[in-house]
């Protein structure tokens, strides 16, 4: 079945502490994107990457760290949590062509308290 | 002023009714159009592509007005299990070639039996 797999699924921890959200996908898909949802401000794009060592930066990109060692494989580092990053992470994946829109993954719920 | 505009609702209707959203995006440079659906707390879902000669899949409609700036959602003979939050999605290429997905913030539909 083709898919973007995230985990975890929920994620409580402490300010400071590095954790790491992954996304795997097996569509051989090239594009890859992570955005986070908050009530009120809707999806906004953290990070993307076009390809395998190709990432850049999106909206909100400011206490995120990306990694696109394979084309599979896109997950998302928090360095040093704040609690401002408590929100709703999803991450996408797509062929990247014009007319064609992305695959979510299930997302991952995370609180930093 | 947000690159995706929708109205937020809620949208509370009748089984059977007929709803339309509106969304309006700023880029002119934009250049695919998308509805997505997402259920509360679930990964957005892709429901159609929107094109500027207008489609239909079923029950929903979607057009497009590029002079306008303006896409609108149509939902015939609405069911219970239309009640999600419909988010309009508009792609951009960006000046590193990368096409971006921008979200409005959602439009939220209940449909009362």
């Amino acid at each position: 079945e083709a898919q973007v797999t995230q985990n975890p699924r929920y994620l409580i921890t402490v300010t400071g502490k590095k954790l790491t959200v992954t996304c795997s996908q097996n569509m051989n898909h090239e594009y890859m994107s992570w955005y986070r949802q908050d009530p009120g401000l809707g999806l906004r794009q953290i990070y993307y990457s076009m390809n395998v060592e190709v990432t850049d930066k999106g909206d909100v990109p400011e206490g995120y760290k990306v990694s696109r060692k394979e084309k599979r494989n896109f997950p998302l580092i928090l360095e040093s949590p704040s609690p401002n990053q408590t929100s709703l992470y999803f991450c996408a994946s797509s062929t990247g062509g014009r007319n064609y829109g992305y695959t979510f993954g299930s997302g991952t719920r995370l609180t930093v308290v | 002023r947000k690159e995706v505009e929708q109205d937020p609702g809620p949208f509370n209707v009748p089984e059977g009714a007929t709803v339309a959203f509106n969304c309006t995006y700023s880029n002119s440079a934009s250049q695919s159009f998308f509805w997505y659906r997402q259920d509360c707390r679930k990964e957005p879902k892709l429901l159609m592509s929107v094109y500027s000669s207008g489609n239909e899949d079923g029950r929903f409609t979607a057009q497009l007005n590029r002079a306008s700036q303006y896409i609108s959602l149509l939902i015939r003979d609405s069911k219970l299990s239309d009640s999600a939050t419909y988010l309009c999605v508009v792609k951009i290429t960006r000046s590193s070639s990368a096409r971006q997905l921008t979200f409005g913030s959602g439009t939220q539909l209940t449909v009362l039996p």
